[in-house]
């Protein structure tokens, strides 16, 4: 199975910050990965997909970058909407498919 | 609009079964793999099982293989996942997630979640 680790696992900062989270997978994944976001009590929404693809509606201050075994997802000028758990997930190989373990960004 | 609508989850005792259901509406559902992803309580999330669009394939966690089944009923738009021989582990929110493609990939649209508890 591919591992997914995301870094860091939680993180605090302010609105109006640019905040990065990195992705790493275990063996190379070309561009089959995917960022979620999940706020308490809700479930996950597709942010990003094929690593840099905005999904539609998504806000252009999310950003995706990466292939092979390193991706960054990047939120420019945090908005308190932000504050919530991301999640990486690959799509290269399964079963199973894999996610990471989660970043979760607070406010500072 | 694409929307999910997971049912079925409750508290079950360890060694017992419960179905869950997922309908769905606002896309072509035959052409779609859907894939249940659950999450413990304060935990991450899991992929446990997927089903292509015909329903021909099927696919699972290691950890749920030969306990859970997965199918489907295009007449129905609808997916369920038999849950047997529940263990204490597997207490966790069930989302039902639409795949973006005929196989199982990214996960474009959830469900809601249902719980499903598993305790004496």
């Amino acid at each position: 199975a591919i591992r997914m680790t995301q870094s860091p696992s939680s993180f605090s900062a302010s609105i109006g910050d640019r905040v990065t989270i990195t992705c790493r997978a275990s063996q190379r994944i070309s561009t089959y990965l995917a960022w979620y976001q999940q706020k308490p009590g809700r479930a996950p929404k597709l942010l990003i997909y094929a690593a840099s693809t905005l999904q539609s509606g998504v806000p252009s201050r999310f950003s995706g970058s990466g292939s092979g075994t390193e991706f960054t997802l990047s939120i420019s000028h945090l908005q308190s909407e932000d504050f919530a758990t991301y999640y990486c997930q690959q799509y290269y190989s399964y079963p199973p498919l894999t996610f990471g373990g989660g970043t979760k960004v607070e406010i500072k | 609009e694409v929307q999910l609508l997971e049912s079925g989850g409750g508290l079950v005792q360890p060694g017992g079964s419960l179905r869950l259901s997922c309908a769905a509406s606002g896309f072509t559902f035959s052409n779609y793999a859907i894939a249940w992803v659950r999450q413990a309580p304060g935990k991450g999330l899991e992929w446990v099982s997927a089903i292509c669009g015909s329903g021909r394939c099927t696919y699972y966690a290691d950890s749920v293989k030969g306990r859970f089944t997965i199918s489907r009923d295009n007449s129905k738009n609808s997916v369920y996942v038999e849950l047997d021989r529940l263990r204490v582990e597997d207490t966790a929110t069930y989302y039902c997630a639409k795949g973006g493609g005929d196989l199982p990939s990214l996960f474009d649209y959830w469900g809601q979640g249902t719980p499903v508890i598993v305790s004496s």
